[in-house]
């Protein structure tokens, strides 16, 4: 069965400080995508980044970066020079191929406040 | 862009109630679904839809139901609200059943409280 933990259930940080989030996940399939979410206090969720497990490619967008390992299942975010619109409440998830209709687990969600 | 369009935001209900949950979008996306939010759960599927006629179970569809009134629209049913039902409640669509490598695009979300 698949299962995402995101161990760290909330962090607090001050503004400029980088922070890493841990996501780590088990599946039996060797097709799966992992996915993170973004919550902000508005509510709704945004995307983030989509990886498949044959890209291990560690990915940088602007101050986000994700390091893929399948090694030892995990698929951390680190956000660098943290600022206070990163508060949000973060979600990793995963997907296996094999499902027949793509089955999306969530991790439990860790809750970031970033203070000025 | 309106994207996913719940309704309503929030909603109180007492005990043995029923109500509908509104869910729209406006992509032309074929698969649609229902989540539930809980504090240290992450988000749960409840039901969905892979495509227009077609409604499945999730992880956690005791105590609801659905319909997939034409492509645009989905909505959740609860028949006889109870205390556990207490939660927060999001649609959802993608472009295409294979949610494998599809991302999905989520609406505001439903604060719903049974009392």
């Amino acid at each position: 069965a698949q299962k995402v933990t995101q161990a760290q259930t909330e962090i607090s940080v001050v503004e400029k400080e980088d922070v890493t989030l841990d996501c780590v996940y088990e599946t039996r399939d060797t097709t799966y995508y992992l996915f993170w979410y973004k919550q902000p206090p508005s509510g709704e969720l945004v995307f983030l980044i989509r990886r498949n497990s044959f890209d291990e490619q560690n990915e940088i967008s602007g101050r986000y970066s994700w390091n893929f390992q399948k090694s030892t299942s995990s698929f951390n975010f680190t956000i660098t020079a943290s600022q206070v619109v990163d508060s949000a409440v973060y979600f990793c998830a995963l997907s296996e191929a094999s499902t027949s209709y793509g089955k999306l687990t969530f991790g439990q969600g860790t809750i970031l406040t970033v203070h000025p | 862009n309106a994207g996913v369009t719940q309704t309503p935001k929030f909603q109180v209900l007492k005990t043995g109630q029923s109500m509908t949950l509104q869910c729209a979008q406006d992509m032309n996306h074929n698969s649609m679904y229902w989540y539930r939010q809980d504090p240290g759960m992450g988000l749960r599927l409840i039901y969905y839809s892979a495509s227009e006629g077609t409604t499945d179970k999730g992880e956690v569809p005791n105590g609801y139901n659905v319909s997939r009134l034409n492509k645009r629209e989905f909505s959740l049913r609860l028949e006889s609200a109870a205390p556990s039902q207490t939660s927060v409640y999001f649609c959802a669509s993608t472009r295409d059943r294979s949610l494998a490598a599809e991302k999905l695009f989520f609406g505001s979300g439903t604060q719903l409280s049974v009392l």
